[in-house]
Protein backbone atom coordinates (compact mmCIF):
# COMPACT_ATOMS: atom_id res chain seq x y z
CA UNK A 1 0.00 0.00 0.00
CA UNK A 2 1.00 3.27 -0.52
CA UNK A 3 2.37 5.32 2.21
CA UNK A 4 1.77 9.35 2.49
CA UNK A 5 2.13 11.25 -0.64
CA UNK A 6 3.01 14.87 -0.74
CA UNK A 7 3.86 16.99 -3.76
CA UNK A 8 5.79 18.75 -4.65
CA UNK A 9 9.29 17.10 -3.54
CA UNK A 10 10.79 20.34 -3.75
CA UNK A 11 9.80 24.04 -4.06
CA UNK A 12 11.31 28.04 -4.66
CA UNK A 13 9.41 30.90 -4.46
CA UNK A 14 9.79 34.60 -3.68
CA UNK A 15 9.16 36.90 -1.43
CA UNK A 16 5.07 37.52 -1.45
CA UNK A 17 4.40 34.81 -3.67
CA UNK A 18 1.70 32.12 -2.89
CA UNK A 19 2.19 28.38 -2.91
CA UNK A 20 -0.03 25.81 -2.44
CA UNK A 21 1.11 22.02 -1.45
CA UNK A 22 -0.84 18.78 -1.66
CA UNK A 23 -1.32 15.71 0.51
CA UNK A 24 -2.99 12.11 -0.39
CA UNK A 25 -3.72 10.42 2.78
CA UNK A 26 -2.68 6.55 3.37
CA UNK A 27 -5.79 4.57 1.95
CA UNK A 28 -8.77 4.36 4.80
CA UNK A 29 -7.41 7.60 6.93
CA UNK A 30 -9.35 10.37 7.55
CA UNK A 31 -7.44 12.43 9.37
CA UNK A 32 -4.61 15.12 7.67
CA UNK A 33 -2.52 16.89 9.62
CA UNK A 34 0.29 19.75 8.68
CA UNK A 35 3.95 20.35 10.35
CA UNK A 36 6.35 22.91 9.67
CA UNK A 37 9.87 22.06 10.29
CA UNK A 38 12.82 24.26 10.52
CA UNK A 39 16.60 23.43 10.01
CA UNK A 40 17.89 22.01 13.08
CA UNK A 41 14.23 22.40 14.32
CA UNK A 42 11.82 19.68 15.29
CA UNK A 43 7.97 19.87 13.77
CA UNK A 44 5.86 22.54 14.24
CA UNK A 45 2.33 21.77 14.65
CA UNK A 46 0.11 23.74 11.38
CA UNK A 47 -3.16 22.38 11.34
CA UNK A 48 -5.70 18.89 11.64
CA UNK A 49 -7.97 18.06 9.13
CA UNK A 50 -10.85 15.55 10.02
CA UNK A 51 -13.71 14.98 7.83
CA UNK A 52 -13.12 17.56 6.52
CA UNK A 53 -13.36 19.81 8.62
CA UNK A 54 -10.81 21.72 11.47
CA UNK A 55 -9.97 19.75 14.42
CA UNK A 56 -6.66 22.01 15.69
CA UNK A 57 -5.04 24.76 14.63
CA UNK A 58 -1.07 25.10 15.62
CA UNK A 59 0.55 29.27 16.15
CA UNK A 60 0.84 30.31 12.63
CA UNK A 61 -0.14 33.58 11.43
CA UNK A 62 -3.68 33.70 9.04
CA UNK A 63 -1.36 33.60 5.59
CA UNK A 64 -1.49 29.69 6.55
CA UNK A 65 -4.89 28.18 5.29
CA UNK A 66 -5.55 24.49 4.61
CA UNK A 67 -8.37 22.06 3.26
CA UNK A 68 -9.75 18.60 3.23
CA UNK A 69 -11.61 17.07 0.19
CA UNK A 70 -14.05 14.54 -0.07
CA UNK A 71 -11.32 12.00 -0.65
CA UNK A 72 -9.55 13.15 2.31
CA UNK A 73 -6.88 14.48 0.25
CA UNK A 74 -5.52 18.20 1.84
CA UNK A 75 -4.05 21.31 0.48
CA UNK A 76 -1.88 23.69 2.42
CA UNK A 77 -1.63 27.19 1.28
CA UNK A 78 0.74 29.77 2.35
CA UNK A 79 -0.03 33.63 0.46
CA UNK A 80 2.16 36.45 1.08
CA UNK A 81 5.67 34.08 1.58
CA UNK A 82 8.34 35.18 3.69
CA UNK A 83 12.04 34.31 4.16
CA UNK A 84 11.40 32.44 7.09
CA UNK A 85 8.55 30.06 5.96
CA UNK A 86 11.54 28.15 4.13
CA UNK A 87 11.30 24.62 5.57
CA UNK A 88 10.28 21.59 5.07
CA UNK A 89 6.23 21.28 4.89
CA UNK A 90 5.66 18.02 6.42
CA UNK A 91 1.82 16.34 6.43
CA UNK A 92 0.61 13.17 8.97
CA UNK A 93 -2.34 11.26 8.28
CA UNK A 94 -4.19 8.98 10.73
CA UNK A 95 -6.99 6.42 10.96
CA UNK A 96 -8.94 8.41 13.28
CA UNK A 97 -10.48 5.08 14.82
CA UNK A 98 -10.39 6.67 18.70
CA UNK A 99 -8.47 3.91 19.60
CA UNK A 100 -6.03 4.61 22.34
CA UNK A 101 -2.53 5.30 20.69
CA UNK A 102 -2.93 6.54 17.60
CA UNK A 103 0.09 6.89 15.30
CA UNK A 104 0.54 9.36 12.79
CA UNK A 105 2.14 8.34 9.39
CA UNK A 106 3.77 11.07 7.87
CA UNK A 107 5.17 11.63 4.30
CA UNK A 108 8.49 12.67 3.34
CA UNK A 109 7.63 16.43 3.16
CA UNK A 110 7.24 19.29 0.79
CA UNK A 111 11.01 21.76 0.95
CA UNK A 112 9.83 25.37 0.38
CA UNK A 113 12.56 27.17 -0.09
CA UNK A 114 11.58 31.51 -0.23
CA UNK A 115 14.04 33.73 -1.71
CA UNK B 1 1.07 18.83 26.68
CA UNK B 2 4.18 18.24 29.18
CA UNK B 3 7.49 19.86 28.10
CA UNK B 4 10.17 17.22 27.90
CA UNK B 5 14.34 17.14 28.00
CA UNK B 6 16.63 15.22 26.04
CA UNK B 7 20.02 14.84 25.55
CA UNK B 8 21.09 16.88 22.29
CA UNK B 9 23.22 13.92 20.60
CA UNK B 10 24.35 10.20 21.50
CA UNK B 11 26.70 7.91 20.12
CA UNK B 12 26.38 3.92 20.21
CA UNK B 13 28.34 1.03 18.60
CA UNK B 14 26.82 -1.14 16.20
CA UNK B 15 24.96 -4.03 17.57
CA UNK B 16 24.62 -2.65 21.31
CA UNK B 17 22.19 -1.43 23.26
CA UNK B 18 20.61 2.02 22.89
CA UNK B 19 19.40 3.63 25.93
CA UNK B 20 17.78 6.97 24.89
CA UNK B 21 17.11 9.04 27.92
CA UNK B 22 14.02 11.47 28.53
CA UNK B 23 12.61 13.46 31.21
CA UNK B 24 9.29 14.84 31.18
CA UNK B 25 8.87 15.98 34.94
CA UNK B 26 5.77 17.67 34.78
CA UNK B 27 3.64 14.84 32.64
CA UNK B 28 0.02 14.56 34.25
CA UNK B 29 -1.70 11.25 34.99
CA UNK B 30 -3.64 11.27 31.33
CA UNK B 31 -0.75 11.95 29.24
CA UNK B 32 0.74 9.36 26.86
CA UNK B 33 4.92 9.45 26.52
CA UNK B 34 5.45 8.32 22.55
CA UNK B 35 8.36 8.32 20.39
CA UNK B 36 8.92 8.82 16.94
CA UNK B 37 12.21 8.83 15.27
CA UNK B 38 13.40 11.08 12.03
CA UNK B 39 15.76 10.05 9.42
CA UNK B 40 17.58 12.13 7.25
CA UNK B 41 15.02 13.30 4.45
CA UNK B 42 12.18 11.35 6.02
CA UNK B 43 9.07 11.97 7.99
CA UNK B 44 8.76 11.27 11.16
CA UNK B 45 8.59 7.34 12.13
CA UNK B 46 6.49 6.32 14.96
CA UNK B 47 8.29 3.93 17.33
CA UNK B 48 6.77 3.00 20.09
CA UNK B 49 3.97 4.73 23.09
CA UNK B 50 3.40 4.03 26.65
CA UNK B 51 0.93 5.53 30.03
CA UNK B 52 2.67 3.96 33.02
CA UNK B 53 3.88 0.00 32.19
CA UNK B 54 6.76 -0.96 30.20
CA UNK B 55 6.12 -2.12 26.41
CA UNK B 56 7.95 -3.52 23.92
CA UNK B 57 7.72 -3.99 19.97
CA UNK B 58 9.55 -5.17 17.05
CA UNK B 59 11.10 -2.12 17.24
CA UNK B 60 12.36 -1.21 20.61
CA UNK B 61 11.18 -1.20 24.34
CA UNK B 62 9.70 1.67 26.28
CA UNK B 63 10.73 1.49 30.05
CA UNK B 64 8.67 4.50 32.34
CA UNK B 65 9.88 5.28 36.07
CA UNK B 66 7.64 4.43 38.75
CA UNK B 67 6.52 8.16 39.08
CA UNK B 68 6.26 8.85 35.28
CA UNK B 69 9.07 12.05 35.46
CA UNK B 70 11.46 10.07 33.10
CA UNK B 71 11.68 7.22 30.59
CA UNK B 72 14.09 5.67 28.34
CA UNK B 73 13.92 4.33 24.37
CA UNK B 74 15.99 1.03 24.18
CA UNK B 75 16.64 -0.21 20.76
CA UNK B 76 18.14 -3.33 21.67
CA UNK B 77 20.68 -4.29 18.89
CA UNK B 78 21.40 -1.11 17.09
CA UNK B 79 22.28 -0.71 13.38
CA UNK B 80 23.22 1.50 10.97
CA UNK B 81 20.10 2.63 9.62
CA UNK B 82 19.02 3.36 13.41
CA UNK B 83 20.53 6.56 12.98
CA UNK B 84 18.18 9.45 13.41
CA UNK B 85 16.74 11.95 15.24
CA UNK B 86 14.93 10.66 18.47
CA UNK B 87 11.87 12.61 19.60
CA UNK B 88 10.49 11.94 22.75
CA UNK B 89 6.68 13.32 22.91
CA UNK B 90 3.95 13.52 25.80
CA UNK B 91 0.26 14.04 25.19
CA UNK B 92 -3.15 13.18 25.83
CA UNK B 93 -4.83 10.59 24.10
CA UNK B 94 -7.52 12.45 22.94
CA UNK B 95 -8.35 15.46 21.09
CA UNK B 96 -6.75 16.78 18.04
CA UNK B 97 -3.44 15.16 16.99
CA UNK B 98 -1.38 17.84 17.57
CA UNK B 99 2.66 16.15 18.41
CA UNK B 100 4.83 18.77 20.12
CA UNK B 101 8.68 18.00 19.22
CA UNK B 102 11.83 19.16 20.75
CA UNK B 103 14.84 19.47 18.77
CA UNK B 104 15.01 15.57 19.92
CA UNK B 105 18.40 13.31 19.99
CA UNK B 106 20.54 12.92 17.25
CA UNK B 107 21.82 9.28 17.92
CA UNK B 108 24.75 8.51 16.15
CA UNK B 109 26.04 4.51 15.28
CA UNK B 110 29.42 3.87 15.22
CA UNK B 111 30.04 0.59 12.92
Amino acid sequence: DAGVTQSPTHLIKTRGQQVTLRCSPISGHKSVSWYQQVLGQGPQFIFQYYEKEERGRGNFPDRFSARQFPNYSSELNVNALLLGDSALYLCASSPRTGLVGEKLFFGSGTQLSVL
Amino acid sequence: DAKTTQPTSMDCAEGRAANLPCNHSTISGNEYVYWYRQIHSQGPQYIIHGLKNNETNEMASLIITEDRKSSTLILPHATLRDTAVYYCIVRLNFGNEKLTFGTGTRLTIIP
